[in-house]
């Protein structure tokens, strides 16, 4: 069955950064497009970043347009997400998501997620 | 930029039908998905492009889209329905395609 498994949250301070990776299981990783999104009780879901099943392409969320980078490792089957100069409002649970397919927008499956807290 | 709109809260009685909108300019040309999200879980596909149902989910719930607005219906509520319900859609002309509405909580009373 299909598993992505989140790792990397924790932590940090004001400007600091984190790595997040996500490890899946249970389906063709390199034909998938694969997303993060993420969760905070206040504002809901997030959609972060996505990057297409090749790697070649990849998008953003305007909030973290420029201090955020999605990449992928069809070898290691992993998605990472790394995270530069963040802020106390990038605090949230990240989940790992894999696309229904090369690119459909559609969320079909998702981790347990991984906390990321940016605090002082 | 693309906004979906959701009401905060709908509460329904168990065994009543509850529907859930979801506003957006661009809705009439786009698919919708919706996501169910329960305390302390991950979020689940219920219905993807409008109505179409995962393996799974029960044919108690389904969608339908008129206009500008999307709905998710939920016959014969039962009490593990309550949850937090999201719709989306992807917007495939933007360079920030992802966008959720800003989620619905079912009550069931």
């Amino acid at each position: 069955q299909v598993q992505l498994v989140e790792s990397g949250g924790g932590v940090v301070q004001p400007g600091m950064s984190l790595r997040l990776s996500c490890v899946v299981s249970g389906f063709s990783f390199s034909g998938h497009a694969m997303h993060w999104v993420r969760h905070t009780p206040g504002k809901g879901l997030e959609w972060v970043a996505v990057i297409w099943y090749d790697g070649t392409t990849k998008y953003y969320g305007d909030s973290v347009k420029g201090r955020f980078t999605i990449s992928r490792d069809s070898s290691k089957n992993s998605l990472y997400l790394q995270m530069n100069s963040l802020r106390v409002e990038d605090t949230a649970l990240y989940y790992c998501v894999k696309d229904e397919g090369q690119l459909t927008g559609s969320f079909e499956d998702w981790g347990r997620g991984t906390k990321v807290t940016v605090s002082s | 930029s693309y906004v979906l709109t959701q009401p905060p809260s709908v509460s329904v009685a168990p065994g009543d039908t509850a529907s859930i909108p979801c506003g957006g300019d661009n809705i009439g040309s786009d698919s919708i998905h919706w996501y169910q999200q329960k305390p302390g879980q991950a979020p689940v596909r219920v219905i993807y492009y409008n109505n179409d149902r995962p393996s799974g989910i029960p044919e108690r719930f389904s969608g339908s889209k008129s206009g500008n607005t999307a709905t998710l219906i939920i016959s014969r509520v039962e009490a593990g329905d309550e949850a937090d319900y999201y719709c989306q859609v992807w917007d495939g002309f933007s360079d920030h395609p992802g966008v959720f509405g800003g989620g619905t909580k079912l009550t069931v009373l």
